[in-house]
């Protein structure tokens, strides 16, 4: 398994602002992963975070509103960029020590709330 | 394109009283099936991992098990403490991760 932080654990922010969320693991991984989870769905997939390149987004998800750095194997960042009321939600990090087809561990997530 | 629906949504029993859950799937190439439990204000925490038909895997009063089209989490005895929302997620070939809404679970002393 892994110890995964996040931070803030909670935020209320203004429509049109940024808010940029940190992921902080306990020892080096290969993959690290940020999804959205929004009340009564499932979560769904944003994006891989790549070390040294550029990540990989799912369908519907875009880099200019959810730009994400990765620049060491612990550390990863993900910003809701020009927030509205439609992106209050939770945002997960996972990690993966093996590929992408390794069992994901989780963060304690980031309650976001836009107002 | 990958798919899990899990059923019931919500599961109240009673302490001592056990149940099922399913989760039922498709998938191209099924390389994985998870299971977490998640709690309010929580990151999902992972339980199991099920790679093959006629797999079964326990940790306590959970037992997972899989079929080429579900799974079951079997609850035996449940406790409160077991209370949660407990999500089946299926991983298939080079796809990501694709989780079901959930099944959440009250137990009642």
């Amino acid at each position: 398994s892994a110890v995964i932080s996040q931070k803030p654990s909670r935020d209320i922010c203004q429509r049109g602002t940024s808010l940029t969320i940190q992921c902080q693991v306990d020892s080096q991984v290969t993959m690290m992963f940020w999804y959205r989870q929004q009340p009564g769905q499932s979560l769904t997939l944003i994006a891989t975070a790549n070390q040294g390149s550029e990540a990989t987004y799912e369908s519907g998800f875009v880099i200019d509103k959810f730009p994400i750095s990765r620049p060491n194997l612990t550390f990863s960042t993900l910003t809701v960029s020009n927030m509205s009321p439609e992106d209050s939600s939770i945002y997960l990090c996972s990690v993966a020590r093996g590929g992408a087809q390794e069992t994901q561990y989780f963060g304690p997530g980031t309650r976001l709330l836009v107002l | 394109e990958d798919q899990v629906t899990q059923s019931p949504e919500a599961l109240r029993l009673q302490e001592g009283e056990s149940s099922s859950l399913n989760c039922s799937y498709t998938v191209s190439g099924l390389r994985g099936l998870f299971w977490y439990r998640q709690d309010p204000g929580k990151g999902p925490e992972f339980l199991f991992t099920l790679y093959s038909a006629g797999e079964e895997k326990e940790k306590e009063r959970l037992k997972a098990t899989l079929t080429k089209k579900e799974s079951f989490l079997h609850i035996t005895a449940p406790k409160p403490e077991d209370s949660a929302t407990y999500l089946c997620a299926v991983q298939g070939g080079n796809t990501p991760l694709v989780f079901g809404k959930g099944t959440r679970l009250s137990v009642i002393a």
